[in-house]
């Protein structure tokens, strides 16, 4: 499966940011999805994971109430919206599908999609 | 959260090397422990899952280990297109990485 990410975009401080990740090849029905940043020059940092196909959505504490992760009817498109964006949240952020089966391991990774805070 | 720590935080090697990555965890995970390779900011690339798993199309001198707290990455021959950035990740709890383990060419 490959995963294709929406474009890089600018945004102001406290403005929101939707990211689109639109799978080909399969779906997200039966493989959970979680989205990850990375800072620049940082690690990895994971916003939260969505099932799908039970309508289960777990978000990192501390991105809690300003995030929201959803998946299309279809299950071929998965989004991440972050609202009140601060100057922190300049990253890189990647959809990633899990490779199936017990194992929360991430197989396919979008191409990432920069996103910068800036007045 | 659980957190993972990992070290070296960079390490320095030459072709043909064996290098040991380490991963440690503040709880036990069990074997819910997944290892990453990252080249130049690109998408991360998954190595080995559930500790000790090779994924598929991935090189057999990649090899993991371990359980609990305790877990290891092994390159038992270093390439050319080994040197990179690798992370683990545990998902006893949401997923977290660790911080990273940057190799280098000596």
């Amino acid at each position: 499966v490959q995963l294709v990410q929406s474009g890089a975009e600018v945004k102001s401080p406290g403005s929101s940011v939707k990211v689109s990740c639109q799978a080909s090849g399969g779906t997200f029905s039966s493989h959970p999805v979680s989205w990850v940043r990375q800072a620049p020059g940082g690690g990895l940092e994971t916003l939260g994971r969505i099932i799908s196909s039970i309508n289960i959505v777990d978000y990192a504490q501390r991105f809690q109430g300003r995030v929201t992760l959803t998946v299309d009817q279809s299950a071929t498109t998965a989004y991440m919206e972050l609202s009140r964006l601060r100057f922190e949240d300049t990253a890189v952020y990647f959809c990633a599908r899990e490779r199936g089966g017990a194992s929360v391991a991430l197989a396919s990774w979008g191409q990432g999609t920069r996103i910068t805070v800036s007045s | 959260d659980i957190q993972m720590t990992q070290s070296p935080s960079s390490l320095s090697a030459s072709v043909g090397d064996r290098v040991t990555l380490t991963c440690q965890a503040s709880k036990d995970i069990k074997k819910h422990l997944n290892w990453y390779q990252q080249i130049s900011g690109k998408a991360p690339k998954l190595l080995i899952y559930d500790a000790s798993n090779l994924e598929i199309g991935v090189p057999s001198r990649f090899s993991g280990s371990g359980s609990g707290t305790h877990f290891t990455l092994t390159i038992s021959s270093l390439q050319p297109e080994d040197f990179a950035t690798y992370f683990c990740q545990q998902y006893e709890g949401l997923p977290t990485f660790g911080g990273g383990t940057k190799v280098e060419i000596k």
